[in-house]
């Protein structure tokens, strides 16, 4: 069974900094990209970030170009996201998820809150 | 930059049909797959349709996803809607280098 267990989440000043890990289990990790998806209260889903299998490719949405870097550790089966010079639009469940592809269903963390306030 | 657009909720009575569409601003629909997602209140999102149509082991046949290349869209239809079908559904697709979520459809079934 895989399983993606998200940590790190946690309340924070505006202009602070954040990681969040997110541990896989069940799946060969480093065969895959992997993503970061953010959910503001009551909104909808916002992608964030994604990063290559091998870890040689980053992609990130305009909203946090720059101040988020998308990592991972295959050794560890973990991916990583780096959050600074947060704002108070950074506040949001975010989510670690393998998006579908070749066959495959996808699957998706439980979430961690970060909450971006003073 | 790339939008995919869906109705903002739908409403259908127990035992019917609901369609939910997904449109995108620009491109073709069929350019890349579209997937659907079902959100629960509380809970985190899971796959009900990737690759247009395929449905995961565990997701009942009643929820099934086409492509339409005549309005460009794409629809995802739940048959015999039951009360536990209600949920946000959210569909996805690839564009312009990035991954693009509709703005969520709201499901009520009455």
């Amino acid at each position: 069974e895989v399983q993606l267990l998200e940590s790190g989440g946690g309340l924070v000043q505006p202009g602070g900094s954040l990681r969040l890990s997110c541990a896989a289990s069940g799946l060969t990790f480093s065969s895959y990209a992997m993503n970061w998806v953010r959910q503001a209260p009551g909104k909808g889903l916002e992608w964030v970030a994604t990063l290559s299998g091998s870890g040689g490719s980053t992609y990130y949405a305009d909203s946090v170009k720059g101040r988020f870097t998308i990592s991972r550790d295959n050794s560890k089966n973990t991916l990583y996201l780096q959050m600074s010079s947060l704002r108070g639009e950074d506040t949001a469940v975010y989510y670690c998820a393998k998006i579908p592809s070749n066959g495959d269903a996808g699957y998706w963390g439980q979430g961690t809150l970060v909450n971006v306030s003073s | 930059n790339f939008m995919l657009t869906q109705p903002h909720s739908v409403s259908e009575s127990v035992g019917k049909t609901v369609t939910i569409s997904c449109t995108p601003n620009s491109g073709n629909i069929a350019s890349n797959y579209v997937h659907w997602y079902q959100q629960r209140p509380g809970s985190a999102p899971i796959t009900v349709i990737f690759e247009d149509n395929q449905r995961p082991s565990g997701v009942p046949d009643r929820f099934s996803g086409s492509i339409d290349s005549s309005s460009n869209s794409a629809s995802l239809t739940i048959s015999g809607l039951m009360s536990e079908d209600e949920a946000d559904y959210y569909c996805q697709s690839f564009g312009g280098s990035i991954w693009v979520f509709g703005g969520g459809t709201r499901l009520t079934v009455l």
